[in-house]
């Protein structure tokens, strides 16, 4: 079945610094969704691609898609103590018939003020 | 924005009870909804996923007698684990999303997640 790789699992730096997390599929995908959930809390929708290649941008948040759709990236640029959480990948194979997003295992970020 | 409802948020049963946990969509018809559970600091892992008026499609190794899942109406799911033990002690979420099973697309908005002890 379809798998999601995610790297790295954790990741400190220090406030300021960049972060990025990369997210691989074993399989081709129709469109890659981007969740960030915040520790207690739950998984909170960011931002979702479609189109290969595509990059979009949230403020300090930068996403990519692969040219192959089968890859992935997050990149926090000069990173503040509230961006501190789990980041989760999630890709839906772009199979016939397929709906279900299959998760990576996310990048725990902590942030060292 | 989209607001799903999960109740409760903690439940600490004995071993050998039933707990039933619910999953609300308030503002959107929630065509499909799935069931996770999440161990501490582990990925969400998909139990399964259901759509309203269907059976429920279960993820390999997980049991469909043990883990009742009904989709009774387009804004409610409900999660029931039967005969509980102390390994089904976890963090239970559920998600739902306005896609059709054959959709694609659309985000999934998460309930805050179900703390089960099972004593």
């Amino acid at each position: 079945g379809q798998q999601v790789m995610q790297i790295p699992q954790y990741q400190h730096v220090q406030e300021g610094e960049d972060f990025t997390t990369y997210c691989n599929s074993s399989t081709t995908l129709s469109n890659i969704q981007w969740y960030k959930q915040r520790p207690g809390g739950h998984p909170v929708f960011l931002i979702q691609l479609v189109k290969s290649g595509e990059v979009k941008k949230q403020k300090r948040l930068t996403f990519q898609f692969g040219e192959a759709k089968k890859n992935s990236s997050l990149h926090i640029t000069a990173t503040q103590t509230t961006d501190v959480g789990t980041y989760f990948c999630a890709g839906r194979d772009s199979g016939a018939g397929s709906y279900q997003l299959t998760f990576g295992k996310g990048t725990k970020l902590s942030v060292i003020p | 924005g989209a607001v799903v409802s999960q109740h409760p948020s903690r439940v600490i049963c004995k071993s050998g009870t039933s707990v039933k946990i619910e999953c609300r969509s308030l503002d959107f018809q929630a065509t499909t909804m799935f069931w996770y559970r999440q161990f501490p600091k582990q990925s969400l892992m998909l139990m399964a996923t259901s759509n309203e008026g269907s059976k429920a499609t279960y993820e390999q190794g997980v049991e469909k007698d043990k883990f009742l899942i009904n989709h009774a109406s387009l804004t409610l799911s409900t999660l029931t684990v039967t005969s509980a033990h102390p390994e089904d002690s976890s963090f239970y979420i559920c998600s739902a999303t306005g896609d059709a099973i054959l959709g694609g697309g659309s985000p999934l908005h998460f309930g805050n997640g179900t703390r089960l002890t099972v004593t």
